[in-house]
């Protein structure tokens, strides 16, 4: 079965830095990835995501995510980090390559953002 | 403007009361999910359907009961059976089932057993 692995749970960063959330998977196949940020009391939205089109991969907000099949990571960065990016974010990978694939959650990364 | 609703943001139950949380959306799509999301677990599948009449269990469907008489909706129903319900539900949609179609979020419902 996949599974998805967030390095840290809680990163704080001051505001300006770079940010890196760290995202692995465990498959043995090219699987398809994605990255969704969490407001507070708010539902999930799709930041970006991985389908075998490139390695490297742009989303909303300034964020990106480089799919390293070597690694089996999926980081995210942004160069610069700006108060409104606090918030959880979620890598996910998908389970299965029919129509009754799933979506595998990490436990999520909380971002904080230091003045 | 489409998108998913779900009603109510807050709930609060009795313990021994069944209770449904209700998910509507215009977006058209054929699939349509619901997930529970506890502090530090990330979200964990309840119920999912991937056409009008059709559901299968999730990873934790014990002690929920879902139905998909219509395209647009896709109630969840908390029974007296779920020992722990005290949780933050979202309901999303998919275009379709397959493995590479994103999928979109309502802002979720907050229940509170009391």
């Amino acid at each position: 079965a996949q599974s998805v692995t967030q390095l840290g749970s809680h990163v704080s960063v001051s505001e300006g830095a770079l940010v890196l959330l760290r995202c692995n998977y465990s498959s043995s196949v090219p699987p398809y990835l994605f990255w969704y940020v969490q407001y507070p009391n708010q539902g999930l939205q799709l930041l970006l995501k991985y389908t075998s089109a490139a390695t490297l991969v742009k989303g909303i907000n300034g964020f990106e995510a480089e799919f390293k099949k070597s690694e089996t990571s999926f980081h995210l960065t942004k160069p610069s980090a700006h108060m409104s990016d606090a918030a959880e974010y979620f890598c996910a990978v998908t389970e299965g390559y029919s129509s009754a694939s799933k979506i595998i959650f990490g436990s999520g990364t909380r971002l904080s953002i230091r003045p | 403007d489409g998108g998913i609703t779900q009603s109510p943001k807050y709930l609060f139950r009795k313990e021994g009361q069944n209770v449904t949380l209700s998910c509507e959306q215009n977006l058209n799509h054929d699939a349509m999910y619901w997930y529970r999301q506890d502090p530090g677990q990330g979200l964990r599948l309840i119920y999912y359907s991937q056409i009008v009449n059709d559901f299968q269990k999730g990873d934790i469907a014990e002690g929920y009961s879902v139905s998909r008489e219509k395209k647009e909706s896709f109630p969840l129903t908390v029974t007296s059976a779920q020992k722990n319900p005290t949780a933050f539900y979202l309901c999303a949609s998919s275009i379709s089932g397959g493995p590479n179609n994103e999928q979109f979020f309502g802002p979720g419902t907050r229940l509170t057993v009391l």
